[in-house]
C-alpha cells in the first residue's frame, strides 16, 4: 500500500484563481513533508516544505497546510499563473526513507 | 507490493571506492530515472532510460555510469567515489514522462 497518495492525477484552474493540490499519508510519526514541482524534460525542483510540528508554512504565492488528525497535506497556489503548469509531487521524509506521491498535473488556463 | 525498490538504503564509502546502486521496478514501465537530492538543490537528474538497452545523460552525469540490461532494472554505478557524491539518491520509473511517476525510497550515501 502506498505511504503517500495523491489521488488526483490532474487539475485545471483558471489563471488568477486558487490551485489546491492534495496529498494523504499513512505514517503518523514525526515527519517532514515536501512539495516538488516538475516541468516536462526537467528534474523535480524543491518548492516548499513543512515540519510535522507546524500546521502551515507560507512562501510567497505558495502555502502548505498540514492536517495531522486527517493525515492530509495540501498545497495552495494563489493566484495561479500559467507558468505554474507542471506536475507537483508531495513527499514524506521519515528520516530513514522518503516516500513520494505519484504526482498531480496542474494546468493553469490563461 | 508493486513499486520501485532501491538497494541499499544506506551506505558509507571511502573516497576512491566503487559501488553500484540497484533500482528495480515491477510495473513494466519503460522510463526509469536516477536523481540525486542535495540540500537546497532539489532533485537533479543524473541519467535516465527510455527503455531496455538505452540510457541517456541528465543534468549531472559526471562521475556516474548506468546500465539498463533488463527492463525492470536500472543500475547506477560510481567507479571512484568522491565526497561530492555524498547525497540521497532516488530512482523513479514512469509509463508516461508527463505524469504517473513512482519513486523509490532513496539511498543515503556518504563518501568519507
Amino acid at each position: 500500500d502506498q505511504q503517500v497518495k495523491q489521488n488526483s492525477p490532474s487539475l485545471s484552474v483558471q489563471e488568477g484563481r486558487i490551485s489546491i493540490l492534495n496529498c494523504d499519508y499513512t505514517n503518523s510519526m514525526f515527519d517532514y513533508f515536501l512539495w516538488y514541482k516538475k516541468y516536462p524534460a526537467e528534474g523535480p525542483t524543491f518548492l516548499i516544505s513543512i515540519s510535522s510540528i507546524k500546521d502551515k508554512n507560507e512562501d510567497g504565492r505558495f502555502t502548505v497546510f498540514l492536517n495531522k488528525s486527517a493525515k492530509h497535506l495540501s498545497l495552495h497556489i494563489v493566484p495561479s499563473q500559467p507558468g505554474d503548469s507542471a506536475v507537483y509531487f508531495c513527499a514524506e521524509d521519515t528520516g530513514n526513507q522518503f516516500y513520494f506521491g505519484t504526482g498531480t498535473s496542474l494546468t493553469v488556463i490563461p | 507490493n508493486a513499486g520501485v525498490t532501491q538497494t541499499p538504503k544506506f551506505r558509507v564509502l571511502k573516497t576512491g571506492q566503487s559501488m553500484t546502486l540497484l533500482c528495480a521496478q515491477d510495473m513494466n514501465h519503460e522510463y526509469m530515472y536516477w536523481y540525486r537530492q542535495d540540500p537546497g538543490m532539489g532533485l537533479r537528474l543524473i541519467h535516465y532510460s527510455v527503455g531496455e538497452g538505452t540510457t541517456a545523460k541528465g543534468e549531472v552525469p559526471d562521475g556516474y555510469n548506468v546500465s539498463r540490461l533488463k527492463k525492470q532494472n536500472f543500475l547506477l554505478g560510481l567507479e571512484s567515489a568522491a565526497p561530492s557524491q555524498t547525497s540521497v539518491y532516488f530512482c523513479a520509473s514512469s509509463f508516461d514522462p508527463l505524469v504517473g511517476y513512482t519513486f523509490g525510497s532513496g539511498t543515503r550515501l556518504t563518501v568519507v
